[in-house]
């Protein structure tokens, strides 16, 4: 079974800090990525990485950014964290390579308050 | 712009009926598509797939069906049990190209015991 690990369910941070969601997966999957899910939104990609030290944006970067150094640690980074960045944070893998198909695996997410 | 849509925010079914759960996508690169089932304060947790080379796809009480003309898929859960009760969230992806996963807004379903 593929295990997606968060390293906090809940956070509670000040408005100006910088902080640092970390995942990591045991899967040996290329892909990782970052959403949020906020309430009537859905879940949003705010990053993804394809390959160690490869990253893209997703369709809401801003105020972000991403580390790969290894290939089973995907860290999301805010780098002056903003109550508008209050919501739940989750991780995913997957194999999915071009001519494959393969499910995404998330994580049990990190619910970031910022105060 | 967004690529899918899950228009119904929330659905109530009784224990035993079928719950069917719709989403929409506008993209014609997707061809890839599953559905997700969320527990509150947990991550969610993968249910089905289909690919589009297939209209239909079966595991156990749930079934996907997809109409690649309409740009439509659906989730049946027959029978409906109380534990199914959590937001449904649709995804879908293009197995050549980008490695993103799109996902809808999600309905929340409720089976009445």
């Amino acid at each position: 079974d593929v295990k997606v690990t968060q390293s906090s369910r809940y956070l509670v941070k000040r408005t100006g800090e910088k902080v640092f969601l970390e995942c990591v997966q045991d899967m040996d999957h290329e892909n990782m990525f970052w959403y949020r899910q906020d309430p009537g939104l859905g879940l949003r990609l705010i990053y993804f990485s394809y390959d160690v030290k490869m990253k893209e944006k997703g369709d809401i970067p801003e105020g972000y950014s991403v580390s790969r150094e290894k290939k089973e640690r995907f860290s999301l980074i805010l780098e002056s964290a903003s109550t508008n960045q209050t919501s739940m944070y989750l991780c995913a893998s997957s194999l999915h390579r071009d001519g494959t198909n393969s499910p995404l695996h998330f994580g049990n997410g990190t619910r970031l308050t910022v105060t | 712009d967004q690529q899918v849509k899950q228009n119904s925010p929330s659905l109530s079914v009784q224990e035993g009926r079928i719950s069917i759960l719709n989403c929409d996508y506008t993209n014609s690169m997707f061809d890839y598509f599953l559905w997700y089932k969320k527990y509150p304060a947990e991550g969610p947790t993968f249910l089905i797939s289909i690919s589009s080379i297939k209209d239909k796809n079966e595991d156990g009480r749930f079934t996907v069906f997809l109409n690649k003309s309409a740009k439509h898929l659906s989730l049946h859960i027959v029978p409906s049990q109380p534990g199914d009760s959590a937001v449904y969230f649709c995804a879908a992806s293009a197995t050549s190209g980008t490695y993103k996963y799109i996902f809808g807004t999600g309905t929340r379903l409720k089976v009445l015991a």
